[in-house]
């Protein structure tokens, strides 16, 4: 497909659980952004790769979160000893631009609607 | 205080009024600016960038006031199609591209 493409759409996970999104950029995009989407509220920055590079991680919430993306294409977020409060909507985007053209549009993936019971 | 903040709303409108979202930023240093659309359920899209010079897209004008670190958006003939949540969103020097995102007006059109 010819956009950002992500997996699992959905998934539940007890409390404790490791969890793993995964998100597929456009092909081509050099910058991979994730953010985190909880309910009513808008998206919040999480993390920022520039090709494999990850060039700012100063929104994840905490140690448990990582994430990588080994080559420069697809990202995998990784969520450890899941807690109640990670339950949210995470979002993939990517976009064509290095850091200085900010005005680059990203382009956002369906999101994995993450619960964790 | 969040960096972006707007008017939760929901804005009830019949179809083919006019209506206007306000938002305001914190952040002096923003440097570009945007309207993402999002559906319920679905995933943000952008639906203009911002410039101060305002700008127009159809039914949709958009305007910047560096001055006041204040951003509208006006709909113009509301759709049913219109129905949504208008997120502002910026971009801050420094901040490789990141967006910082308002928590949304949501727009209900209706018949």
């Amino acid at each position: 497909g010819a956009g950002v493409s992500q997996s699992p759409r959905y998934k539940v996970a007890k409390r404790g659980q490791d969890v793993a999104l995964r998100c597929d950029p456009i092909s081509g995009h050099v910058s991979l952004f994730w953010y985190q989407q909880a309910l009513g509220q808008g998206p919040e920055f999480l993390t920022y790769f520039q090709n494999e590079a990850q060039l700012d991680k100063s929104g994840l919430p905490s140690d448990r979160f990582f994430a990588e993306r080994p080559e420069g294409s697809v990202s995998t977020l990784k969520i450890q000893r899941t807690q109640q409060e990670d339950s949210a909507v995470y979002l993939c985007a990517s976009s064509l631009g290095h850091t200085k053209n900010s005005n680059q549009p990203q382009h956002f993936g369906d999101g994995t609607r993450l619960s964790i019971l | 205080r969040k960096e972006v903040e707007q008017d939760p709303g929901p804005f009830n409108v019949p179809e083919g009024a006019t209506v206007a979202f306000n938002c305001t930023y914190s952040n002096s240093a923003s440097q570009s600016f945007f309207w993402y659309r999002q559906d319920c359920r679905k995933e943000p899209k952008l639906l203009m960038s911002v410039y101060s010079s305002g700008n127009e897209d159809g039914r949709f004008t958009a305007q910047l006031n560096r001055a006041s670190q204040y951003i509208s958006l006006l709909i113009r003939d509301s759709k049913l199609s219109d129905s949504a949540t208008y997120l502002c969103v910026v971009n801050n020097v420094g901040t490789a591209s990141k967006l910082t995102f308002g928590t949304g007006t949501r727009l209900q059109v209706t018949l």
